[in-house]
């Protein structure tokens, strides 16, 4: 059975810190790997996919790797803003699932101004 | 662009009573999900579709019944709804296996 960690569950920072939110999963035969932002009382965002065969997606000051074999993924977020308080979710689809993703619980990060 | 809207957004139920949580999706998406969101469980997926007129059991499907009724449409029933059902729920799509969208939520408590 596949289990999705991410660690930390929370994170502190100052405004203009770089950082690095960490998603590890069980079963590395994985056809994707998804990441999500999910404000309070809101549904998810999503911000990036990344496809197995890849090594890492970018978005603005969003980059997400992915280490399939290590079974590992992180999104790195450059330059935080106080509006990049939310939690920020990891989520993974087997490759003979028929398409049902398995989450992590969660990193709620909050950047100080 | 509407995405995936769900109705209710909140919802109070006595215990036993049922109720029918709505969801469309305009992006011509083939694939449709059911998922429950608690705190210190994370998302847990309850059924999903893959296709019109197919529907799976995921994780924790007890107390709830599924209909792909076209496409654009995936609705949850609750039959006799439990205070364990007391959740935020979330409805999904994806053209396969791409990227899932989500809906913003029902709220739901069940006393």
């Amino acid at each position: 059975k596949q289990e999705v960690t991410q660690i930390p569950a929370a994170l502190s920072v100052p405004e203009g810190e770089n950082l690095v939110l960490n998603c590890s999963f069980t079963d590395s035969a994985i056809y994707n790997l998804q990441w999500f932002r999910q404000d309070p009382g809101k549904g998810l965002t999503s911000l990036l996919l990344i496809q197995s065969s890849q090594r890492e997606q970018t978005s603005g000051r969003l980059n997400a790797s992915l280490d399939k074999s290590s079974g590992r993924s992180t999104l790195y977020i450059a330059a935080s803003q106080p509006g990049d308080s939310a939690t920020y979710l990891c989520a993974v689809k087997r490759e003979t699932s028929g398409s049902r993703l398995t989450f992590g619980e969660g990193t709620q990060l909050t950047v100080n101004p | 662009n509407a995405g995936v809207t769900q109705t209710p957004k909140f919802q109070v139920l006595k215990t036993g009573q049922s109720m029918t949580l709505q969801c469309a999706q305009d992006m011509n998406h083939n694939s449709m999900y059911w998922y429950r969101q608690d705190p210190g469980m994370g998302l847990r997926l309850i059924y999903y579709s893959a296709s019109e007129g197919t529907t799976d059991k995921g994780e924790v499907p007890n107390g709830y019944n599924v209909s792909r009724l076209n496409k654009r449409e995936f609705s949850l029933r609750l039959e006799s709804a439990a205070p364990s059902q007391t959740s935020v729920y979330f409805c999904a799509s994806s053209r396969g296996d791409s990227e899932a969208f989500f809906g913003q939520g029902t709220r739901l408590t069940v006393v």
